[in-house]
């Protein structure tokens, strides 16, 4: 079974530092990987997401991410971040086909907080 | 243009009650899903439905919990007997259609507290 982890539960940076976000997943191809962004009290949002080519992926809000097959991971990343960025993020995984629907694994999130 | 519409936004009941969840999605969308995110955690797949079919229950608890998408109305999210373990933020999302693009839109959520 597919499964996503986030090793870092909490991330404190200051305001205008990089930003990386670590996520590796386990899956027996390569899963259609994705990352989302949930403010507090909101739904989740869609940051970007990976299926095929290019292996640096270009999203909404400044974030990118890079899929490296050979470590398994999807790592986001910022390279100024903003206040308005504090939220929590979730890398996802899907399984690379159509008839999956869209049943995403979360991984269980990393809270980032940013420092004036 | 409306998103994806949940209610009730805050839910409190006692064990033993009923609580129904409620999701609209966004307009032309016929694909909905049900997601359960405990204290501290990610969020988990329930429930995939079309309109009036159950696609994927496998992430559903066997007992208690149900789901519908009927022809006409919103989604419902019915947990029979709550208990204490059942208190999470349940979200709601849709897409126009099952292919495996990640574009969910995601509602609001729930929040569900069992006293």
């Amino acid at each position: 079974a597919q499964s996503v982890t986030q090793p870092d539960i909490h991330i404190t940076v200051s305001e205008g530092a990089s930003l990386e976000l670590r996520c590796n997943y386990s899956y027996g191809a390569t899963p259609y990987l994705f990352w989302y962004v949930q403010s507090p009290g909101q739904g989740l949002q869609l940051l970007l997401k990976y299926f095929s080519g290019d292996t640096l992926v270009q999203g909404i809000k400044g974030f990118e991410a890079e899929f490296k097959r050979s470590q398994s991971s999807f790592n986001l990343r910022k390279p100024s971040v903003h206040w308005s960025d504090a939220a929590e993020y979730f890398c996802a995984v899907a399984p690379p086909n159509n008839n999956a629907g869209n049943m995403l694994t979360f991984g269980g999130g990393t809270r980032l907080m940013v420092k004036p | 243009n409306a998103g994806v519409m949940q209610n009730p936004r805050h839910l409190v009941r006692r064990r033993g009650q009923e609580a129904r969840l409620r999701c609209s999605p966004v307009k032309g969308h016929s694909h909905v899903y049900w997601y359960r995110q405990l204290p501290e955690e990610g969020l988990k797949f329930m429930v995939y439905l079309q309109k009036e079919n159950i696609i994927d229950e496998s992430g559903m608890p066997k007992e208690r919990f149900s789901a519908e998408f009927p022809k006409e109305g919103p989604s419902i999210l019915r947990i029979q007997q709550v208990v204490r373990g059942d208190s999470a933020a349940y979200f709601c999302a849709s897409s126009r259609n099952g292919a495996n693009t990640g574009e969910l839109f995601f509602g609001e959520g729930s929040r569900l507290t069992v006293l």
